[in-house]
């Protein structure tokens, strides 16, 4: 009865080259973020989606983008992964924010954990 | 922006005490404080949550105040077990800036 599931769980990747994650979700939800999350510090959000309205933060890297097909299924893309780029890569999701008890909690996924050689 | 401010960054207590763990916000239109608690390697849980329209919830062992005068809410777990050990992170949303912005969390060891 998973909610949101994120493929592969563990993914190692060489330095340049690049790499998908993937995140699906049976919530329904309207949004879907993706958050990096390395070792001892909060997750940091790199852009979320409103339905398929892209919404990217100041300061994501260029290097990062995300792609949205359809509402169950988000992508984060890594063009030319760093070694900075070793981190936790957590995917959640949230109901559009309406009027109502529910809005605004966000579940996360397990999380890919990206190795950078 | 909107900042969130988590003290103290690791507690140590003994079982079968409480821990308590403070944060505060700066954006006075937030109206939603979730609390997260992330066990190693894994994701991060919603464990309680608290809406701007109430001061106080609680879910058996654990409970969350609001102070929306001070701008402060904190996280109480009573009667801590081995089991409570994690890193805890507070959250802010509904600000201006319309996400969820983070505490930079607290590492809870509750030795037996």
């Amino acid at each position: 009865d998973a909610m949101v599931i994120q493929n592969p769980r563990y993914q190692v990747t060489q330095f340049g080259k690049p790499v998908t994650l993937s995140c699906s979700q049976t919530l329904n939800h309207n949004v879907m973020y993706w958050y990096q999350q390395k070792s001892s510090q909060a997750p940091k959000l790199l852009f979320h989606y409103y339905d398929k309205d892209f919404n990217n933060e100041a300061d994501t890297p260029d290097n990062f983008q995300s792609r949205r097909p359809n509402t169950s299924f988000c992508f984060l893309d890594i063009r030319s992964p760093g070694l900075g780029d070793a981190a936790m890569y957590l995917c959640a999701t949230s109901r559009l924010r309406t009027s109502g008890t529910e809005r605004d909690t966000q579940y996360f996924g397990p999380g890919t954990r990206l190795t950078v050689l | 922006g909107e900042n969130v401010e988590q003290h103290p960054s690791t507690l140590s207590v003994q079982e079968g005490d409480s821990a308590v763990i403070k944060c505060t916000y700066s954006d006075s239109a937030s109206n939603y404080f979730p609390w997260y608690k992330q066990e190693l390697g894994k994701r991060p849980q919603l464990i309680i949550d608290i809406r701007s329209n109430v001061g106080e919830k609680k879910d058996q062992r654990i409970a969350v105040t609001l102070n929306k005068t001070a701008k402060h809410f904190s996280l109480h777990i009573t009667e801590t077990q081995p089991e409570d050990s994690a890193v805890y992170f507070c959250a802010s949303h509904g600000g201006s800036q319309g996400n969820l912005i983070f505490g930079k969390g607290t590492k809870l060891s509750v030795k037996p």
